[in-house]
């Protein structure tokens, strides 16, 4: 079986940055990725790690220890349309199908 | 087409009831997953086609729940003798490599 946890809640303020963790237990492991999915919306994909380090897309980075089992969001010059919940996802060893974590909703004040 | 097209956006049943959803995936993308998301929780894993063949349906909750993908492009979830707990939201996504979803807007269905 798969299990993932994540923050439920994260404030910032805009402008600022925000990190977002994600740990993992998993029977296997093929890589990890982070959605982002606004109030009525559906997820859209952010950011895949399958080695370990940091990939950096724009203001987003994402973070993957498989040693530690843990992965991150890094979101850099948070902006009010970034108020949304993360979402991280394992993708299971058998197939191609990911387990998603419960979510983390952001919310940035002005 | 551009995106993954779900249809109904919204769809209302009664208890007992069969209901059909359809998702048309991008064009030349040959995985396709169903996924339901209940309010406030993240998306939970149904079942995945790899082409026209199901390659992993241990998501499915019980044997009311079928999907079928006959030509390997569009998708049909099936459920039958609808329950008041099967009402949430059904993501339909599809994928070309696998390491990333497009996921359409999903179908909200409500069980009164």
């Amino acid at each position: 079986g798969q299990s993932l946890e994540q923050p439920s809640e994260v404030t910032a303020v805009e402008g600022a940055i925000v990190q977002i963790n994600c740990t993992y237990q998993t029977s296997g492991f093929y890589g990890l990725s982070w959605y982002q999915q606004h109030d009525g919306g559906a997820p859209t994909f952010l950011s895949y790690n399958a080695l370990d380090g940091l990939e950096e897309t724009g203001r987003f980075s994402s973070f993957l220890s498989r040693s530690d089992s843990y992965g991150y969001l890094l979101l850099q010059e948070l902006q009010m349309k970034d108020s949304a919940s993360y979402f991280c996802a394992v993708r299971d060893n058998y197939g191609q199908n990911f387990v998603f974590g419960p979510g983390t909703r952001l919310s940035v004040l002005p | 087409g551009a995106g993954v097209s779900q249809t109904p956006s919204n769809k209302v049943t009664e208890k007992g009831k069969y209901v059909e959803l359809r998702c048309d995936p991008i064009s030349g993308h040959t995985a396709l997953y169903w996924y339901r998301q209940s309010l406030g929780q993240g998306p939970e894993f149904l079942i995945y086609f790899q082409g026209t063949g199901a390659a992993d349906d241990s998501g499915l909750p019980n044997d009311r729940f079928f999907a079928v993908r006959p030509e390997g492009s569009v998708s049909t979830l099936k459920i039958q003798r609808t329950e008041r707990g099967d009402s949430a939201v059904y993501l339909c996504a599809s994928s070309s490599q696998g390491d990333g979803y497009t996921f359409g807007s999903g179908t909200r269905l409500t069980v009164v």
